[in-house]
């Protein structure tokens, strides 16, 4: 079975701190992807990384990076944290590489982790 | 940008069927998936069409409309078990593998 494990089901942290989510998939895909999840608003992407080392902005970027150093790991980093990054963020990954997408009838599934309910007080 | 539109909450009874539409825009549009994601944890895959037409698996199916430009998810034989969030996931040309996802739909069942 593909897993994707993230850090931590739950973290609380106070404004201005630097916070570490950490996720892991053992499946050898190439993309991973970070979102974030909230009420009536879907999945919105943060950033993407389609290769060691690669990364790029999704939707909402603003306030976050990520790293990629293995193929296996993604990190999501909140540089100084605020009451408005209080939200489940989810890990994803899927194999295939961003921008040859091979047509419509190629699909990679997505796989996600177990989210990360993060609070900033 | 994309967007993706799909009601919040639908409640329906065991045995019942239900219907979740999800409408999208059509530029560069690939095709369009559906997630299930029960309270407290993670989306799972249940379909993707690229083409027009039915796609059936067991009780659910998912159905696209390129030309009216949207879809729906079918839930059939309501079972408890399926009160989770449903989210509908756009494929479009310019966004390679990424996903647009809709806010999701809420399904509650009642016994």
């Amino acid at each position: 079975d593909v897993k994707v494990t993230q850090s931590s089901r739950y973290l609380v942290k106070r404004t201005g701190e630097k916070v570490f989510l950490e996720c892991v998939q053992d499946m050898d895909h190439e993309n991973m992807f970070w979102y974030r999840q909230d009420p009536g608003l879907g999945l919105r992407l943060i950033y993407f990384s389609y290769d060691v080392k690669m990364k790029e902005k999704g939707d909402i970027p603003e306030g976050y990076s990520v790293s990629r150093e293995k193929k296996e790991r993604f990190s999501l980093i909140l540089e100084s944290a605020s009451t408005n990054q209080t939200s489940m963020y989810l890990c994803a990954s899927s194999f295939g590489w961003i921008g040859t997408s091979g047509g419509a009838w190629t699909y990679n599934e997505q796989f996600f982790g177990p989210g990360t309910r993060l609070t900033v007080l | 940008g994309q967007s993706l539109e799909q009601p919040s909450e639908v409640t329906a009874v065991e045995g019942a069927i239900v219907q979740i539409n999800c409408t999208y825009q059509t530029s560069g549009f690939y095709g369009l998936s559906w997630y299930q994601q029960h309270d407290g944890g993670a989306p799972t895959f249940l379909s993707y069409n690229a083409l027009d037409g039915l796609e059936e698996t067991g009780r659910f199916s998912s159905f696209l409309s390129r030309s009216d430009s949207y879809g729906y998810l079918l839930l059939q034989e309501l079972q408890m078990k399926d009160s989770a969030s449903y989210f509908c996931a756009g494929r479009f040309k310019a966004a390679g593998n990424k996903l647009t996802f809709g806010g999701g739909t809420r399904v509650l069942v009642k016994p």
